[in-house]
């Protein structure tokens, strides 16, 4: 059964610091990561990873994937208050359909003023 | 203009009913989806569907069934609800089957079974 950890589940950080989000995961013919943030509605994409040690940058958020050690991280610098949301990690198994996609159970950060 | 909505947005109603939820995009995609996001924010997709193939997640139980009257619509029935069935259910289309990076997801529906 594939299955995505995301670490830590919870987190409050002060604005303006950097914050590093961990995903762990074990798929069957894996084919792609993908990294949301949800904040009080749906969740929205942030980033698509397929290959190993490129990293993926948009403003002050950046995310990388390890294929060999099977995690990605989510990096936000310089934290804002509107960060603060649940950020979701999902992979993709090749073969797609509705069981294609898994969920990590989300960090939840908190970015306090 | 909204991408992906979904009616209603809120649903309470009582064990054993039978409930549907609407979902229309007008973005021309050819896949729709379904998602359940519990309680404790645990998201799972349902059902992939485009105009070609229906793919069920094994883990849903049949009470739940999606409906598609055209390729802008695909409506989840749910027969028989039970209080486990409670959680905000989210609509999604992408242009292609499996283009996750491409979705776009409706405000969801929050749903209590009492």
């Amino acid at each position: 059964e594939d299955k995505v950890v995301q670490s830590p589940l919870s987190l409050v950080v002060h604005e303006g610091d950097t914050v590093t989000l961990n995903c762990s995961y074990e798929v069957t013919n894996f084919r792609s990561l993908l990294w949301y943030k949800q904040e009080k509605k749906a969740p929205t994409f942030l980033f698509m990873l397929t290959s190993s040690g490129i990293e993926k940058k948009s403003g002050r958020l950046s995310s990388i994937l390890d294929k060999k050690e099977l995690f990605s991280i989510l990096n936000i610098t310089a934290t804002q208050t509107g960060d603060s949301a649940v950020y979701l990690c999902a992979v993709e198994r090749s073969g797609g359909g509705a069981d294609g996609l898994t969920f990590g159970k989300g960090t939840h950060l908190i970015i306090q003023p | 203009d909204t991408a992906v909505s979904q009616t209603p947005k809120y649903l309470v109603t009582q064990m054993g009913n039978d409930k549907s939820i609407k979902c229309e995009q007008n973005l021309g995609h050819d896949t729709m989806y379904w998602y359940k996001q519990d309680s404790k924010k645990f998201l799972k997709i349902m059902f992939s569907y485009n105009n070609k193939e229906l793919i069920i997640n094994e883990t849903v139980p049949n009470r739940f069934s999606p409906k598609s009257p055209d390729k802008a619509h695909l409506n989840l029935h749910i027969n028989s609800l039970e209080l486990g069935d409670s959680a905000v259910y989210f609509c999604a289309s992408s242009q292609a089957l499996g283009t996750y990076y491409e979705q776009y997801f409706g405000p969801g529906t929050r749903l209590t079974v009492t």
